[in-house]
């Protein structure tokens, strides 16, 4: 089953521009993740921010997390056509299994126009 | 470049033919995943072993069968696939168990049943 939801689906933007993505989850988190990911490659892990933090950064990327809100947002800033990706937000859900996995949400695919 | 290692990065198999997927980590890592990707989707869990031991099986079908011989290798045998289960398989690991900790992912195998 999927946690979360990501929006937008799709996001063009041209290069040097910031880039904006908002992840929303349904269940109490420890900690979210974002991951990102080239077309066909696998993911890549890119920041953690535990449920006491609010905002982190690191290098161009900063990470805002509102536990009340259960939402999450990532900002590229002074994006570059590399970073031109899918990115998923994600967080360990409580399984049937009663075991908690790492859950990924519906993913933004982001274009950077050179 | 990632230190989780899948091969083989393509296979093409019909739907009565035996195959295996297989994935192996030198990071020391104790649980290992697999999960299966569809185009525009997010990755979805399908298995996860920790300590060597299955601990989620998220409902996959029996015709996917997961071996962990020892706790760097990760094996997905398959057998009487359908044309449906076509993706890309994503192997990962990480250090503990899965609540929430970092995942390392492979660069996937694509896997075409015909």
């Amino acid at each position: 089953s999927q946690q979360g939801e990501e929006d937008p689906q799709a996001l063009s933007i041209q290069e040097g521009e910031n880039a904006t993505m908002n992840c929303s989850y349904k269940t109490s988190i420890n900690n979210l993740q974002w991951y990102r990911q080239n077309s066909g490659r696998g993911l890549v892990h890119l920041i953690l921010i535990r449920s006491n933090e609010r905002e982190k950064h690191s290098g161009r990327l900063r990470v805002t997390l509102d536990t009340s809100k259960k939402s999450s947002s990532l900002l590229i800033t002074a994006s570059r056509a590399a970073d031109t990706a899918s990115y998923f937000c994600a967080t360990a859900v409580l399984g049937d299994t009663g075991r908690r996995a790492l859950t990924f949400g519906s993913g933004t695919r982001l274009q950077v126009q050179p | 470049d990632t230190e989780v290692t899948q091969t083989p990065k393509h296979l093409v198999m019909g739907m009565t033919n035996k195959k295996s997927l297989k994935c192996e980590q030198h990071m020391g890592h104790r649980a290992m995943y697999w999960y299966k990707q569809k185009a525009k989707k997010p990755p979805e869990l399908m298995f996860v072993y920790s300590y060597e031991k299955l601990s989620i099986n998220e409902s996959v079908p029996s015709r996917f069968s997961p071996e962990c011989p020892n706790s760097s290798l990760l094996n997905l045998h398959l057998h009487a696939l359908q044309p449906e289960d076509s993706a890309l398989y994503l192997c990962a690991s990480s250090q503990g168990g899965q609540s929430g900790n970092t995942i390392y992912f492979g660069e996937g195998s694509w896997l075409t049943v015909v």
